[in-house]
């Protein structure tokens, strides 16, 4: 069984469009997390959600609207796609305890 | 706020050789610290955790890593590594902030196994 799941793995799209990424966890954990991660492979967090609820929100464009319909999922929406948003998203999960599992990652190109 | 520094960005060893690879961290408190290796197209898989306790942790493929508080530093170990090491290793670090725990990653090292 996946752990943590994210549909779809690659998403190449034009510029201006607007995309989803869907994630579910299977762990029962309480909170979800999305990062990107860009071309040098640095990895930044951009949000949390614990028990649905939004916990952190880094300093991303409002382009960015993660929603979380139930714990076991966190989908990210990207409105307006840009060029530099072109990275590997990934989805992670935790219990309370700091360890994250992550899910295998959304590759968006944007053209 | 809290950083991470993985001083190499890219680490070339012979197969069979013994590893280490560095990291310190920037924080006034004791720290939870992580290693994660992520495989070439693949997500990250966590290798190791230190919380408190044994300064000396034990991980997942034969790794270990050792927290200095006095170097502020946790580096990640293995004796004989193997083609299949060939990876990306990330360490971070997580700061409790009553339930907005958040992971900090280092920039990763970038490792070589050569035969």
């Amino acid at each position: 069984d996946t752990a943590v799941s994210q549909t779809p793995k690659y998403l190449v799209t034009q510029m201006g469009n607007d995309k989803s990424i869907k994630c579910e966890q299977n762990l029962g954990h309480d909170t979800m997390y999305w990062y990107k991660q860009d071309s040098k492979k640095f990895l930044k967090i951009m949000f949390s959600y614990n028990n649905k609820e939004l916990i952190i929100n880094e300093t991303v464009p409002n382009r960015f609207s993660p929603k979380s319909p139930d714990k076991a999922h966190l989908n990210l929406h990207i409105n307006s796609l840009e060029l530099g948003d072109s990275a590997v998203y990934f989805c992670a999960s935790s219990p309370r305890g700091y360890e994250q599992y992550f899910g295998p990652g959304t590759r968006l190109t944007v053209t | 706020a809290q950083s991470v520094t993985q001083p190499d960005i890219h680490i070339t060893v012979s197969e069979g050789a013994s590893l280490e690879l560095r990291c310190n961290y920037s924080y006034g408190a004791t720290p939870y610290l992580f290693w994660y290796v992520q495989s070439p197209g693949q997500g990250l898989q966590l290798l190791l955790k230190y919380f408190s306790g044994d300064t000396l942790v034990q991980g997942i493929k034969g790794f270990e890593a050792e927290f200095k508080r006095s170097q502020s530093s946790f580096n990640l170990r293995k004796p004989s590594v193997h083609w299949s090491d060939a990876a990306e290793y990330f360490c971070a670090v997580a700061i409790s902030n009553f339930g907005n725990e958040k992971l900090t990653f280092g920039t990763g090292t970038r490792l070589t196994i050569i035969p």
